[in-house]
């Protein structure tokens, strides 16, 4: 069974950085694109940032290019997300997510719990 | 940026109901064209994928169709559980963009 697993989340100050984390199981983690996704309070969801399975490939959305890193390790089957300079528009609870299949960049099938990021001082 | 119109913004319905939901992109995109429903509270859920592929364990239902730019779900006979908000997604090229959301209502 496919799990993904949040965590990092919390309060910070505006300007500040977090990383979240996305621990994987179930299966082979470096076959697949992972994705983040967002959601602000009340509002749709918003796609973050995906890197392929090797993590030589990345992108972003353009609202956060530049401030977020997306990267991973696949000998600890985990994916983060390191986020700096955080704005309040940057308040959301953020989905980690796996592609639909092995080389499958766009679509995304499995998604994790997620983690809540409040950015506010 | 590929930008996705997605109408309506809510509707209400009944159990037994016909629904349509519609998404437009701003160009090609392809067969592209992912569905995903959330219930609140939770993560979304992968309904329809390329257009009008059924992903697996979802009820026959729910299917899609696209014509051009543009995109429509649609579920044949609406069931309690799929009062939902549903989104539209483009997977053609990055960034990939989300539509505004649906909400269904009783």
């Amino acid at each position: 069974e496919v799990q993904l697993v949040e965590s990092g989340g919390g309060l910070v100050q505006p300007g500040g950085s977090l990383r979240l984390s996305c621990a994987a199981s179930g299966f082979s983690f470096s076959s697949y694109w992972m994705h983040w996704v967002r959601q602000a309070p009340g509002k749709g969801l918003v796609w973050v940032s995906r890197i392929n399975g090797d993590g030589s490939n990345t992108n972003y959305a353009d609202s956060v290019k530049g401030r977020f890193t997306i990267s991973r390790d696949n000998a600890k089957n985990t994916l983060h997300l390191q986020m700096n300079n955080l704005r309040a528009e940057d308040t959301a609870v953020y989905y980690c997510a796996r592609g639909l299949r092995i080389g499958v960049s766009g679509t995304v099938d499995s998604w994790g719990q997620g983690t809540l990021v409040t950015v506010s001082s | 940026d590929i930008q996705m119109t997605q109408s309506p913004s809510s509707l209400s319905a009944s159990v037994g109901d016909r629904v349509t939901i519609t998404c437009r992109a701003s160009q090609g995109i392809t067969s592209s064209l992912n569905w995903y429903q959330q219930k609140p509270g939770k993560a979304p859920k992968l309904l329809i994928y390329a257009a009008s592929s059924l992903q697996s364990g979802v009820p026959s239902r729910f299917s899609g169709s696209d014509s051009g730019t543009d995109f429509t779900l649609t579920i044949s006979s609406l069931q309690p559980e799929d009062f939902a908000t549903y989104y539209c997604q483009q997977s053609y090229s990055a960034p990939l963009t989300f539509g505004g959301g649906t909400k269904v209502e009783i």
